[in-house]
């Protein structure tokens, strides 16, 4: 079944404790991204991810890190954890970058609640 | 900031109705839009996307672009409750940046 995997899905952790959310899809994409969600502030891309090694910021990358080793992976990392970084994460891939049809098949979510 | 803009709603109708959601967009050189459906509590799933002015229908949904009047709408028709969801607005913005913005959707809520 072609889909996009994140771990964990739910994560409370506390102020500045180092955190990794894993992104795996199964569908051989170049594309991947990451987004946060919060109310009243919609799907915010955090960074994306064109190929492997090529990866780049999006809207709101502070206090984010990526990496993108492998073709199917793309993890994000919270070095440092703050409460302002609670929120509903999702990784999304595609076949390619944006072209005119742009597709993005999003993962399950991931609730993170940093104390 | 490029801005994609929607009304967060809720926007009520009763079942078998025709909802209209709306999206205006700020950056005229916008080059694509899409359409997701987000339930509560999961993650958002294409509907449509349109590129060229006009009308693009797949079943019951009909995405309309005025890239005129920088807007894009989504109908529609034949209401179902279980179209009641938050429905997302996204857009490629004509820049050098590989991404998409989205608006902060719009809740429908379809009564039986």
């Amino acid at each position: 079944e072609a889909q996009v995997t994140q771990n964990p899905r739910y994560l409370i952790t506390v102020t500045g404790k180092k955190l990794t959310v894993t992104c795996s899809q199964n569908m051989n994409h170049e594309y991947m991204s990451w987004y946060r969600q919060d109310p009243g502030l919609g799907l915010r891309q955090i960074y994306y991810s064109m190929n492997v090694e090529v990866t780049d910021k999006g809207d709101v990358p502070e206090g984010y890190k990526v990496s993108r080793k492998e073709k199917r992976n793309f993890p994000l990392i919270l070095e440092s954890p703050s409460p302002n970084q609670t929120s509903l994460y999702f990784c999304a891939s595609s076949l390619r970058g944006p072209r005119l049809t742009y597709e993005q098949y999003f993962g399950p979510g991931t609730r993170l609640t940093v104390t | 900031q490029k801005e994609v803009e929607q009304n967060s709603g809720p926007l009520s109708v009763p079942e078998g109705a025709i909802a209209s959601l709306n999206c205006t967009y700020s950056d005229r050189g916008s080059q694509s839009f899409f359409w997701y459906r987000q339930y509560s509590g999961k993650s958002p799933e294409l509907i449509m996307f349109i590129y060229s002015n006009g009308d693009k229908e797949d079943g019951r949904f009909t995405a309309q672009l005025n890239k005129a009047s920088q807007y894009v709408s989504l109908l529609i028709r034949d209401s179902q409750p279980s179209d009641s969801a938050t429905y997302l607005c996204a857009v490629k913005e004509n820049t050098g940046f590989q991404k998409l913005v989205f608006g902060t959707g719009t809740r429908l809520l379809v009564s039986p």
